[in-house]
């Protein structure tokens, strides 16, 4: 069955220091990998996915994702962190094209990025 | 433009009331889902349609039944509502099927049941 883990409820960072939301995942096949953001009180906003290709993947506003298979990590990573990234991270997974587009979700972690 | 919408944002209710929520996307979209967030954030899908077709209905209650009355809108409505329905709702599309596409998510509609 597939699983994702986000080990880290919580992740503090200061403004300005790069930040890191980890996430590892579990199929039987070839992984589809998405990152999600959501703002308090508002719905899930894409980031970026790993499909196939070069494992680096660079997404919307700053943010980038390495993928990892002896890992089985996809760890969200940003070089310098803004306040206004404050949010909860959601990494997601499917395997391969079947399964009714199921997306399975890790169970979050709040980022929390101080001035 | 909004992407996908839904209504309403918020939906307060009495538990054995029947109540509806709405979703459209202005995407061109085929597929289209649901999604349960519990008090936890923890997010679950619920059900997919296809081109108005049914493909996926994780296990829920048949209190909870969805409708396609088109490729651009899938409703939920639910049944004789309990204490445990309360969450919040998203509704999302995506190009297809197909692994490779991301999923597009409306604001929620929080639901809670008295």
């Amino acid at each position: 069955a597939q699983s994702v883990a986000q080990p880290e409820d919580q992740v503090n960072v200061a403004e300005g220091n790069p930040l890191t939301v980890k996430c590892t995942y579990s199929v039987s096949g070839n992984p589809y990998l998405f990152w999600y953001v959501q703002y308090p009180n508002r719905g899930l906003q894409f980031l970026l996915k790993y499909i196939t290709g070069d494992n680096l993947v660079k997404g919307s506003y700053g943010f980038e994702a390495e993928f990892n298979k002896s890992q089985t990590s996809f760890h969200l990573k940003k070089p310098s962190a803004l306040v206004s990234d404050s949010a909860l991270y959601f990494c997601a997974v499917r395997e391969g094209d079947n399964q009714g587009g199921k997306l399975i979700f890790g169970q979050g972690t709040e980022l929390s990025v101080k001035p | 433009d909004t992407a996908v919408s839904q209504t309403p944002k918020y939906l307060v209710t009495q538990m054995g009331n029947d109540k509806s929520i709405k979703c459209e996307q202005n995407l061109g979209h085929d597929t289209m889902y649901w999604y349960k967030q519990d008090s936890k954030k923890f997010l679950k899908i619920m059900f997919s349609y296809n081109n108005k077709e049914l493909i996926i209905n994780e296990t829920v209650p048949n209190r909870f039944s969805p409708k396609s009355p088109d490729k651009a809108h899938l409703n939920l409505h639910i049944n004789s509502l309990e204490l445990g329905d309360s969450a919040v709702y998203f509704c999302a599309s995506s190009r297809g099927l197909a692994g490779s596409y991301e999923q597009y998510f409306g604001p929620g509609t929080r639901l809670t049941v008295t």
